[in-house]
């Protein structure tokens, strides 16, 4: 294990239908976060777990998206009913302790057509 | 509301010079100080980061100048070199309160060296 992995690196969906993206961070890091990275800009925040809680969620997190983190292990985020404004790079990044070097995945494209 | 401001948004640098990338807060509760390095396709890689009770921190050709009366904090890459191009984005976070670990990322600068 020697990195966060995050699958798929690229999804392209139909405005309207729902993605899901999976996230497996270092397995011995507690902290889990999510961010979304525009073209030209820095990857924003959307939220985060310690172990298996969310305790915090952007405001950018609509209701359309959901996150989950099951047993503290891997985590999803859902995105339903997608809009053009959803395409965007999704980035997971893990931490143990404190969160303070956090090591990020590659990320999923997501191009929403 | 952009909680770091970061300039340029590109910089093109001779192999062998100095790139120097800018960055500035509000937040007096920042106590976390990354930069990170992106190249395309790939997520952010901690560079270095440093915290607001030293004024410098160098490791290897990367060197981190912090300011906290002026809450400023650059970046500076010595004898920059073609693998260096990429995107580079400052950061901040504050480990107290609701925001715990939480990175506000500036922008980002597209760095070129050229050979």
């Amino acid at each position: 294990d020697t990195g966060v992995s995050q699958n798929p690196r690229h999804k392209i969906t139909k405005r309207g239908q729902n993605v899901t993206f999976r996230c497996d961070p270092i397995s011995e890091h507690n902290r889990l976060y999510w961010y979304r990275q525009t073209l030209g800009q820095g990857p924003e925040f959307l939220t985060y777990f310690q172990n298996e809680a969310q305790l915090e969620k952007s405001r950018l997190l609509s209701d359309r998206f959901s996150a989950e983190r099951p047993k503290g292990s891997f985590s999803t985020l859902e995105i339903q009913r997608t809009e053009q404004g959803d395409s965007a790079m999704y980035l997971c990044a893990s931490s143990l302790g404190t969160g303070r070097g956090y090591t990020f995945g590659s990320g999923t494209r997501l191009t929403v057509v | 509301q952009q909680q770091v401001k970061q300039s340029p948004q590109s910089l093109i640098v001779q192999k062998g010079g100095i790139s120097i990338i800018n960055c500035a807060y509000e937040n007096t509760a920042f106590d976390y100080f990354p930069w990170y390095q992106q190249f395309p396709g790939k997520g952010p890689a901690l560079l270095i980061a440093i915290r607001p009770d030293v004024s410098e921190k160098k490791e290897g050709r990367f060197t981190i100048s912090f300011n906290k009366s002026a809450k400023q904090f650059s970046l500076h890459i010595m004898d920059s070199q073609p693998g260096d191009s990429a995107t580079y984005f400052c950061a901040a976070s504050s480990y107290r309160g609701s925001t715990l670990g939480r990175l506000y990322f500036g922008r980002g600068t597209q760095l070129t060296v050229w050979p």
